[in-house]
């Protein structure tokens, strides 16, 4: 079982709709999570940090779980820019950080 | 410029051949880290180094090899290239105070490396 798991999508939805992915983690040690965003290509680039208290940013909520061991990310009102591979990650310790595989979004017009 | 910078961008070699690929940055990062993308797997840790000297293994190591000489410059090398070795390969960075501290990985743009 990978230690981060993510639905590999692709999740197709129109411009304007809501679209959430999760995220679960295997390793209850994990101390920090971060949502990436990696466009075709392109290297990753921080999106946002995950807090228990959940953290918005925009269009952008992220929520922790820490009962259930899962991160969320939601994301309203979705553009065509947002099309990208969402990447989520887990940090254990400073060499541990570990990476979902990613969930694709694409935004049709 | 690029924070961090990666040579080659793209690179086509042959199985058996001696690679090398470079990092730069200059962001002033001390923690460096060289991640394998592979299709479906997501990133995966080569090796990373905390400090000019400081070498540690990440999950998969085996047929790679590094060197960190200098703060800002940290090179990953394939002794013996073998084709299961094509990826795109990402260094990254990461400060322990300021910004970087809060835990943010900065990524090079990324090196295409395959092996015939």
């Amino acid at each position: 079982r990978k230690e981060v798991e993510q639905d590999p999508g692709p999740f197709n939805v129109p411009e304007g709709a809501t679209v959430a992915f999760n995220c679960t983690y295997s390793n209850s040690a994990s101390q920090s999570f971060f949502w990436y965003r990696q466009d075709c290509r392109k290297e990753p680039k921080l999106l946002m940090s995950v807090y228990s208290s959940g953290n918005e940013d925009g269009r952008f909520t992220a929520q922790l779980n820490r009962a259930s061991q899962y991160i969320s990310l939601l994301i309203r009102d979705s553009k065509l820019s947002d099309s990208a591979t969402y990447l989520c990650v887990a940090y254990s310790s400073a060499s541990k950080i570990i990476f979902g595989s990613g969930t694709r979004l694409s935004i049709r017009p | 410029d690029a924070d961090v910078t990666q040579t080659p961008r793209n690179r086509i070699t042959k199985t058996g051949k001696r690679i090398m690929l470079e990092c730069s940055q200059t962001k002033g990062h001390d923690r460096m880290y060289w991640y394998r993308q592979d299709p479906g797997l997501g990133l995966r840790l080569i090796y990373y180094s905390f400090d000019v000297k400081d070498i540690n293994k990440g999950e998969i190591s085996d047929g790679y090899s590094v060197s960190r000489q200098a703060q800002a410059k940290f090179s990953l090398s394939l002794e013996s290239a073998i084709p299961n070795q094509t990826a795109l390969y990402f260094c990254a960075t990461r400060g322990t105070r300021g910004p970087g501290g809060t835990g943010e990985l900065f990524f090079g743009e990324g090196s295409r490396l395959t092996v015939l």
